[in-house]
């Protein structure tokens, strides 16, 4: 079974505005990540966040953690058409090998 | 660097028939994975490796095998492809916990 669920499934939005999607996982974690893909791409790390942190920051990226409610969000501000793509949370749990992936949120950014 | 290459990018295949999809990585990465991804939904681990001579289970392992003899390659096998097994599979390996996917091969089995 899926270890992360994203939310919304799909968004759209204008260039310019704040793109906002969340990330619910079932079981404690060790860390999170978020991966961007490109329609017909592999996927491409974009940002990790430890379970002791709480929030992070990359470029025009932003990612906080609730461990307590178990979800995680990625928000990213000034929306370019280049920022297109599906987003995906994925975690670890207590074996550090092992990586769970949430079923994304396709963003479009309309010029 | 070429980083992570998949070969072949779409493959068709019948009920039954095995074939082995090919990935390869120059990075030097002892972690290297398999992946598949259908419609709609996140990416689900078939099998991974912690390095040359060292395999293990994912989350959806049966009907497929794996190998690694080398650092560098690390292929997949369909025993005997069944519709179900229609998806697009990505390798990727992996330094710290960032990892790097290959651009996936889209498999149809009819």
């Amino acid at each position: 079974s899926q270890q992360g669920e994203e939310d919304p499934q799909a968004l759209s939005i204008q260039e310019g505005e704040n793109a906002t999607m969340n990330c619910s996982y079932k079981t404690s974690i060790n860390n999170l990540q978020w991966y961007r893909q490109n329609s017909g791409r592999g996927l491409v790390h974009l940002i990790l966040i430890r379970s002791n942190e709480r929030e992070k920051h990359s470029g025009r990226l932003r990612v906080t953690l609730d461990t307590s409610k178990k979800s995680s969000s990625l928000l990213i501000t000034a929306s370019r058409a280049a920022d297109t793509a599906s987003y995906f949370c994925a975690t670890d749990r207590s074996n550090f090998n092992k990586f769970y992936f949430g079923s994304g949120t396709k963003l479009n950014v309309k010029p | 660097n070429a980083g992570v290459t998949q070969t072949p990018k779409f493959q068709v295949l019948k009920t039954g028939q095995s074939m082995t999809l090919q990935c390869a990585q120059d990075m030097n990465h002892e972690y290297m994975s398999w992946y598949r991804q259908d419609p709609g939904m996140g990416l689900r681990l078939i099998h991974y490796s912690v390095g040359a001579g060292i395999t293990d289970q994912g989350e959806v392992p049966n009907g497929y095998n794996v190998s690694r003899s080398t650092t560098e390659d690390f292929p997949l096998r369909l025993l005997s492809a069944a519709p179900s097994q229609t998806s697009v599979y990505f390798c990727a390996s992996r330094v710290g916990y960032e990892q790097y996917f290959g651009p996936g091969t889209r498999l149809t089995v009819t």
